[in-house]
């Protein structure tokens, strides 16, 4: 059972670069969400998608765009990386069922120079 | 709005000891409530929940009681082993279950 699946597990670019992150889930969830972690920060959430079809913005979508490709995939772009996006990424998928916990991937660790 | 804070740490206790994390939370409704933990190089895992007022979540020896008087859900173990070691984030979740808020970690360091 693989859960929640993120790749890469790690990715440098250079300031400007574009890539996408990847998420894919197999417990067949509805909402799927994209969180970035910095140090002393805690998670902030950039995305989420509450059902296939829709996204929303999060606290922190300046520079990242979103892709709810289907009901298991939710992708993350960076169009023009930059040097504030060192962080690192993770995905997560909820069931849509109120008080459902949210199931984590094992992150990106996005670095740009 | 919704927030919520957690003691800072970090923490370094002798294996055995006794742990208190402390997380205070302000929400409108009535939130639910997570204790998640990350292992170095890893995704968070849910630890714990509880989903109202007075209830209490355990899992693996912690045990977290939601209390509204106090707005508080301090994550406690009576006995700490070395792999404990940990970052622990407290959560809450509003009361549509779409938004979650998360405090900012207290890594925690058992040694034997």
């Amino acid at each position: 059972n693989a859960g929640v699946t993120q790749t890469p597990k790690f990715q440098v670019l250079k300031t400007g670069q574009s890539m996408t992150l990847q998420c894919a889930q197999d417990m067949n969830h509805n909402s799927m969400y994209w969180y970035r972690q910095d140090p002393g920060m805690g998670l902030r959430l950039i995305y989420y998608s509450a059902s296939e079809g829709t996204t929303d913005k999060g606290e922190v979508p300046n520079g990242y765009n979103v892709s709810r490709l289907n009901k298991r995939e939710f992708s993350l772009r960076l169009e023009s990386a930059a040097p504030s996006q060192t962080s690192v990424c993770f995905c997560a998928s909820r069931r849509e069922q109120t008080n459902s916990p949210l199931h984590f991937g094992n992150g990106t660790r996005l670095t740009v120079t | 709005g919704n927030s919520v804070t957690q003691m800072e740490g970090p923490v370094t206790l002798s294996e055995e000891a006794f742990l208190t994390i402390n997380c205070t939370y302000t929400a409108t409704g009535y939130p639910s409530l997570f204790w998640y933990v990350q292992y170095p190089g890893e995704g968070l895992q849910l630890l714990l929940k509880a989903t109202k007022a007075d209830d209490k979540g355990s899992n693996k020896g912690f045990e977290a009681t939601y209390r509204k008087e106090t707005t508080s859900f301090h994550l406690e173990k009576g006995s700490v082993q070395v792999s404990d070691s940990a970052v622990y984030f407290c959560a809450l979740s509003d009361y549509t279950g779409n938004q979650f808020y998360f405090g900012t970690g207290t890594s925690l360091t058992v040694i034997p």
